[in-house]
């Protein structure tokens, strides 16, 4: 079955405990991207990747870092978490073989900075 | 690149037509709109995109006037399950940055 895969869906840290999540597609879709979706403002770009080892800045890359070492793999890093980025994350792909702007998502993960 | 503006919600009634237009007057030559569908604590899922005029699949229409400043995706005869949040995007093909507005949440009465 195609899809986007996040690990962990839930997740709940403390300031400044460096964390990890994983977003991995089985698609081979050369486009990988990160959003962050809090009430009121819909989803907003955090990175996103053309290819590997291509990656460039969304609208908020701000406290976020990502690595794009395989097709497949597009993990999201926060190096030190802050309360401010509690939120629901999304990852998305998209390939050639898609209709441009088709974008797969995974189904998110909720992260709250305590 | 553009920004959308949507109505922030709506209401309907099961079988009726449901039109929600999206403006987006800073559209570029190369940009296309798609449209998505999310539901409660799931990741969007795409609807219909299109360049201009009309597009249609089996689960909706998307209407694309001549200056493309706006669009309106057309949900025929909506049921329960309809009831979502829907997003515009408007996203170009020199790159894959993409924004998406607040969305339009859709809700649906007996």
């Amino acid at each position: 079955e195609a899809q986007v895969t996040q690990n962990p869906r839930y997740l709940i840290t403390v300031t400044g405990k460096k964390l990890t999540v994983t977003c991995s597609q089985n698609m081979n879709h050369e486009y990988m991207s990160w959003y962050r979706q809090d009430p009121g403002l819909g989803l907003r770009q955090i990175y996103y990747s053309m290819n590997v080892e291509v990656t460039d800045k969304g609208d908020v890359p701000e406290g976020y870092k990502v690595s794009r070492k395989e097709k497949r793999n597009f993990p999201l890093i926060l190096e030190s978490p802050s309360p401010n980025q509690t939120s629901l994350y999304f990852c998305a792909s998209s390939g050639t073989s898609s209709s441009f702007g088709e974008l797969f998502f995974g189904e998110g993960s909720r992260l709250t900075v305590l | 690149l553009a920004k959308t503006t949507q109505p922030i919600s709506m209401d309907s009634y099961e079988g009726q037509e449901v039109n929600i237009t999206c403006s987006h007057n800073n559209i570029a030559t190369n940009d296309y709109i798609t449209w998505y569908q999310q539901f409660p604590s799931q990741g969007p899922r795409f609807i219909i995109q299109g360049y201009k005029t009309k597009v249609t699949n089996e689960v909706a229409s998307l209407f694309i006037p001549a200056d493309r400043k706006s669009s309106t995706l057309s949900l025929p005869r909506v049921s329960l399950s309809d009831t979502a949040v829907y997003y515009c995007l408007v996203a170009n093909t020199g790159g894959f940055k993409t924004i998406f507005g607040a969305g339009t949440r859709l809700f649906v009465k007996a």
